[in-house]
């Protein structure tokens, strides 16, 4: 079964306008960390965010920003004002304790944004 | 500060043959992840090495094995390649089992003829 998943498969949007993306998860674990990763067309992933399941505070970095909802077993990431460079596939990933940490990944949203 | 290296960046192999991939873990990381990713899909975990030994294992089969060196380099080797190997390789590397994020590497992008 999925653990990680990423309803949107296609985004698209012009510049300057903000967009969502959003994540849900599913585990029974306590102990859990939640990720986002960037994947531009050159393939390397890009670490943006790590979250653990104790942190529920929203974080923001810049034009990012992270909703984290364990109500909801939600992971959601806003690009703010949004910029050509923003175009990638976008990743959420799920890390469990019990599974030794390794990255379960969503099937990823590709992002376009448009001048 | 070098990051993640993978080599080689691109491949073609024969069915049948065998491959090895190599990687390099970011400076101070002492575990290495491996991960598939299909065109279009998520990385898939295939397995993490720690202390040179396999500690975590995804759903691949015994094809794939891989090994950890004392300076906690990794090779991945893949057996009796299949064309639905052909996929993006990608190595992690991070701090004690994956207690800390992980950091990717640029993959090697494997075709299987």
């Amino acid at each position: 079964a999925q653990k990680v998943t990423q309803a949107q498969t296609e985004i698209s949007v012009v510049e300057k306008e903000d967009v969502t993306l959003d994540c849900v998860y599913e585990t029974r674990d306590t102990t859990y960390y939640l990720f986002w990763y960037k994947q531009p067309p050159s393939g390397e992933l890009v670490f943006l965010i790590r979250r653990n399941s104790f942190d529920e505070q929203n974080e923001i970095s810049g034009r990012y920003s992270w909703n984290f909802q364990k109500s909801t077993s939600s992971f959601n990431f806003t690009i703010t004002a949004s910029q050509v460079v923003d175009s990638a596939v976008y990743f959420c990933a799920l890390s469990e304790v019990n599974s030794g940490y390794a990255l379960n990944f969503g099937k990823g949203t590709s992002l376009l944004v448009t001048p | 500060d070098a990051g993640v290296t993978q080599s080689p960046t691109h491949l073609i192999k024969t069915r049948g043959q065998q491959v090895t991939l190599r990687c390099s873990p970011k400076s101070g990381h002492d575990t290495v992840s491996w991960y598939q990713q299909a065109l279009g899909q998520g990385p898939q975990f295939i397995f993490q090495y720690y202390e040179e030994e396999e500690r975590q294992r995804g759903n691949f089969p015994d094809r794939f094995s891989g090994h950890q060196f004392p300076n906690y380099s990794s090779e991945l080797n893949v057996n009796a390649l299949l064309l639905g190997d052909s996929a993006l390789y990608l190595c992690a590397s991070s701090l004690g089992q994956g207690i800390t994020e992980a950091f990717f590497g640029q993959g090697t992008r494997l075709t299987v003829v």
